[in-house]
C-alpha cells in the first residue's frame, strides 16, 4: 500500500531560522506530491504540489519542497520562518484516485 | 468564489443516535471526498465520490455512509454514532485530472465539522 511518512512529530524553531520539514513517501509510480498547511480551527490550505518537471517547486508563503525520486523524499523549506508559520504541515502523496496523507508535522515557532 | 462549507461546524450525541455531516461545494467539481483527523492519525479517507452516484469506501469506512445525488453535495452519515467517532470531519473536492495516470489533483478543504459522541 502506498504510504506517506513524515518522521517529525513537532519541530520548535526560532523566528527567522531556517526550516526542513521531512515528508517520505512510499509509491510505485511517478508520484503527485503535496504540501497542506493548517491553522488551528481551520481547513488544510494548499502550499505547494509537484506533478512533474522541475523537480525543485515554489509554493506560497515563501516556502519550497524539492523531490527526490532516488530517495522518496519531498522535503519542505523555508529560508527564515515568521511567528506566522506556527501551524500543522501535512504531506500528501496522490494515488490513483485519492489522496493519502502523513500525520502531520506541529511547528511551534518562538520570537 | 466557489467555495466548499461544512455543517454543522460543532455537533455534540450520544451514543447509538444517527448522525448527518453535510458538504456543499460550488468548484463543479466532479471529485468528493470524506476524511477524519485525529491526533497522531493525521488524516484518514473514510469515502470518497467521483461523480453523481458514485461513492467508494475509503480506509476507515466502517460505522460511515454517503450518498452523491448531485454535483454539489456528498453528505456523511453514521447510522449509529460511536464514542470512537469522536473526531474532525473534513470533506474536501478536486477536480478530475485526464491524460494522466491520476484522477485526482490538488483538494480544497472545508473548515471541518468537530464531532463529539457521548
Amino acid at each position: 500500500a502506498q504510504s506517506v511518512t513524515q518522521p517529525d512529530i513537532h519541530i520548535t524553531v526560532s523566528e527567522g531560522a531556517s526550516l526542513e520539514l521531512r515528508c517520505n513517501y512510499s509509491y510505485g509510480a511517478t508520484p503527485y506530491l503535496f504540501w497542506y498547511v493548517q491553522s488551528p480551527g481551520q481547513g488544510l490550505q494548499l502550499l505547494l504540489k509537484y506533478f512533474s518537471g522541475d523537480t525543485l517547486v515554489q509554493g506560497i508563503k515563501g516556502f519550497e519542497a524539492e523531490f527526490k525520486r532516488s530517495q522518496s523524499s519531498f522535503n519542505l523549506r523555508k529560508p527564515s520562518v515568521h511567528w506566522s508559520d506556527a501551524a500543522e504541515y501535512f504531506c500528501a502523496v496522490g494515488e490513483t484516485d485519492k489522496l493519502i496523507f502523513g500525520t502531520g508535522t506541529r511547528l511551534q515557532v518562538f520570537p | 468564489d466557489a467555495e466548499i462549507t461544512q455543517s454543522p461546524r460543532h455537533k455534540i450525541t450520544e451514543t447509538g443516535r444517527q448522525v448527518t455531516l453535510a458538504c456543499h461545494q460550488t468548484w463543479n467539481h466532479n471529485n468528493m471526498f470524506w476524511y477524519r483527523q485525529d491526533l497522531g492519525h493525521g488524516l484518514r479517507l473514510i469515502h470518497y465520490s467521483y461523480g453523481v452516484q458514485d461513492t467508494n469506501k475509503g480506509e476507515v469506512s466502517d460505522g460511515y455512509s454517503v450518498s452523491r445525488s448531485n454535483t454539489e453535495d456528498l453528505p456523511l452519515t453514521l447510522e449509529s454514532a460511536a464514542s470512537s467517532q469522536t473526531s474532525v470531519y473534513f470533506c474536501a473536492s478536486s477536480e478530475m485530472v485526464t491524460g494522466s495516470q491520476h484522477n485526482t489533483g490538488e483538494l480544497f478543504f472545508g473548515e471541518g465539522s468537530r464531532l463529539t459522541v457521548l
